[in-house]
């Protein structure tokens, strides 16, 4: 059983367009997050949520909307795509927000053309 | 969060002891040091952390020098599935942050047959 999944694996769009990431986690945790791998590998936190209440929001641009319908699912919006939204999105989670150890899912990498 | 160095690469013969150095001369008394890993195209995951006795686990051990400026992470037989870039965090409690983990460029470990 996979602990924390991502759909889709790969995405591809053209500017301007609005996509949707999906995550779900299995393993009862009450605090999800999302974070973005750009090209040079640096690995940056999005958000952070806890009892699907927004805990961080690290600077993101508006047009990127989180959305968690219950504490398992935490899915990413993205508005009017930009070339500079290409990355890998990584979703993770943890047992709750003081846990030290965070679970993440396998990645979305997202072209923007 | 205190800063952290770790070279930006290393190899390691298969079957031998990695041993994976982090200079954080910053670090804060309340502050812990983690190490997360990320093998090729996977999600990072969780290896161990530490605030200042040494820590082992069934993955890795963790040493940290007493006056904490400087820890290393010790893959006792390693093997080829243990290459990855290992990153080495530093931060408080992760509730005051909103759970946030902040990577660095992290070292790319190459283990060789």
């Amino acid at each position: 059983d996979t602990a924390v999944s991502q759909t889709p694996k790969y995405l591809v769009t053209q500017m301007g367009n609005d996509k949707s990431i999906k995550c779900e986690q299995n393993l009862g945790h009450d605090t999800m997050y999302w974070y973005k791998q750009d090209s040079k590998k640096f690995l940056k936190i999005m958000f952070s949520y806890n009892n699907k209440e927004l805990i961080i929001n690290e600077t993101v641009p508006n047009r990127f909307s989180p959305k968690s319908p219950d504490k398992a699912h935490l899915n990413l919006h993205i508005n009017s795509l930009e070339l500079g939204d290409s990355a890998v999105y990584f979703c993770a989670s943890s047992q709750t927000l003081g846990s030290d150890e965070q679970y993440f899912g396998p990645g979305t990498r997202l072209t923007v053309t | 969060d205190a800063k952290t160095t770790q070279p930006p690469s290393m190899d390691c013969a298969e079957g031998r002891a990695a041993n994976l150095p982090c200079n954080h001369s910053t670090i804060s008394g309340n502050e812990y040091v983690y190490w997360y890993r990320q093998i090729h195209s996977q999600g990072p995951q969780y290896i161990i952390h530490g605030l200042k006795n040494n820590e082992t686990n069934e993955m890795a051990s963790l040493i940290i020098t007493e006056d904490r400026k400087s820890s290393t992470l010790i893959l006792p037989h390693a093997t080829l599935r243990d290459t990855a870039v290992y990153y080495c965090i530093v931060r408080v409690a992760m509730y005051n942050q909103g759970g946030k983990l902040i990577f660095g460029q992290g070292t790319e470990l190459s283990v060789k047959p």
